[in-house]
């Protein structure tokens, strides 16, 4: 079946440092990839997407690349700041059916 | 637009009262879901819909019910309240597009329930 794993948190950094958030996936075929924010009190929020191996999703400084050879759709960032303190999500969408497949979610708290 | 929006934001109730919760959206969404977010467990699909008048069951389905009378509005009903069913209750939303991929959902702000 489809499913998602990441890695298990809480993740602590320091501002300016680099992010990795690891990301990877089960499912046959082409699924499209997802990355979801959720800051404290608040719904979650899509942060990247894509759609096809190889694609490179971005937005404020986030970056995953669509690994179809390894699975795989890391979440990076060069230099975090402290308003990127929240839960990261990875989820999957598959042409096969209408459900998402979301990880169970990866805590950052970054320190000043 | 206003997208997603939940209604109530928070709620507290005692074992065995019940309630609905209403979710609505304005983008003309054809797939609508249900979520409940746990400490530690993710995200855990309750109910979904795929149009107005359709619904099916998803990972932890017992305990609720729900509708999709309106292609707009999606309500999740506890007909008996338990304290296994605190927890923090995400509305979404998705459209399918071209060539059959399915699109991000979008999620609503949440709602807070509290079973005494």
């Amino acid at each position: 079946g489809n499913s998602v794993t990441q890695m298990e948190g809480p993740v602590t950094l320091s501002e300016e440092a680099f992010l990795t958030i690891n990301c990877t996936y089960t499912a046959t075929g082409y699924p499209s990839l997802f990355w979801y924010v959720q800051y404290p009190g608040e719904g979650l929020q899509l942060l990247l997407k894509a759609t096809k191996a190889d694609d490179k999703g971005s937005n404020k400084g986030f970056e995953a690349t669509y690994r179809k050879e390894t699975t795989s759709f890391h979440l990076e960032k060069g230099s975090v700041q402290v308003s990127d303190s929240a839960v990261y999500f990875c989820a999957l969408s598959h042409y096969t059916g209408n459900q998402f497949y979301f990880g169970t979610g990866t805590s950052l708290t970054v320190i000043p | 637009n206003a997208g997603v929006t939940q209604t109530p934001k928070f709620r507290v109730l005692k074992t065995g009262q019940s309630m609905t919760l209403l979710c609505a959206q304005d983008m003309n969404h054809e797939y609508m879901y249900w979520y409940r977010q746990d400490p530690g467990m993710g995200l855990r699909l309750i109910h979904y819909s795929v149009g107005e008048g359709t619904t099916a069951k998803g990972e932890v389905p017992d305990g609720y019910n729900v509708s999709r009378l309106k292609k707009q509005n999606f309500l999740l009903g506890l007909e008996s309240a338990a304290p296994s069913q605190t927890s923090v209750y995400f509305c979404a939303s998705s459209y399918r597009g071209l060539a059959g991929v399915y699109n991000e959902q979008f999620f609503g702000p949440g709602t807070r329930l509290t079973v005494l």
